[in-house]
């Protein structure tokens, strides 16, 4: 089984520009999850989808940042303009409805 | 709220010795804990969870972890640390919103363990 894919696995953009991330979860998990840690913090939850759907973007910090699932598969993360604040890294993670998480190897993004 | 301490930010241990990994939460209800590791450059592996049942839960890379009410901690141990076990760990408290199987995760800020050989 693949696991959860996460690309890039780095990005070094510029101030002001924007950047896409892309998660590819685990085929039948409907559960995606985004996740964030900033340098020197903890890991702090984005948002989460069930299906195509938001369940909850409590997490999402401020409208640069837009998620997308397109038809339940694959999720986008974009961030548009990128502030230096926004530089951290990405984590997906995914789950079916048996409460396990399996997450991926995180998008480090820097913004200069 | 819920909160997750981790106290230690950084452990270090001579390779054959035990290890135990302190975690404290702060949660309403009965919760979901977790323990994940990070090695360098890979994602998040979940070493072990506890949901219900059995304080003592057994995990992967021969860890275990204890969930202590009284305590509201749940501590990780490993008898004899090898040297791949250099990483860092992470504490998480799952708080759940809704459906099966749907919940949030806070994590701790986590531990690094350096493994003298």
């Amino acid at each position: 089984e693949a696991g959860v894919t996460q690309f890039p696995s780095h990005s070094v953009i510029e101030k002001g520009q924007t950047v896409t991330l892309r998660c590819d979860p685990i085929s039948g998990h409907d559960n995606l999850y985004w996740y964030r840690r900033v340098m020197g913090k903890e890991i702090k939850f984005l948002l989460h989808f069930v299906k195509e759907s938001k369940q909850d973007e409590s997490g999402m910090p401020n409208n640069r940042f837009l998620a997308e699932r397109t038809g339940g598969t694959y999720s986008t993360l974009k961030v548009q303009p990128a502030e230096l604040e926004d530089s951290g890294v990405y984590f997906c993670a995914s789950s079916p409805s048996n409460y396990g998480y399996t997450f991926g190897s995180g998008t480090r993004l820097t913004v200069v | 709220a819920q909160s997750v301490t981790q106290p230690d930010i950084h452990i270090t241990v001579s390779e054959g010795a035990s290890l135990e990994l302190r975690c404290n939460y702060s949660y309403g209800a009965t919760p979901y804990l977790f323990w994940y590791v990070q090695s360098p450059g890979q994602g998040l592996q979940l070493l072990l969870k506890y949901f219900s049942g059995d304080t003592l839960v057994q995990g992967i890379k021969g860890f275990e972890a204890e969930f202590k009410r009284s305590q509201s901690s749940f501590n990780l141990r490993k008898p004899s640390v090898h040297w791949s076990d250099a990483a860092e760990y992470f504490c998480a408290v799952g708080y759940a919103y809704s459906g099966a199987g749907s919940y949030q995760l806070t994590f701790g800020k986590g531990t690094k363990l350096s493994v003298i050989p």
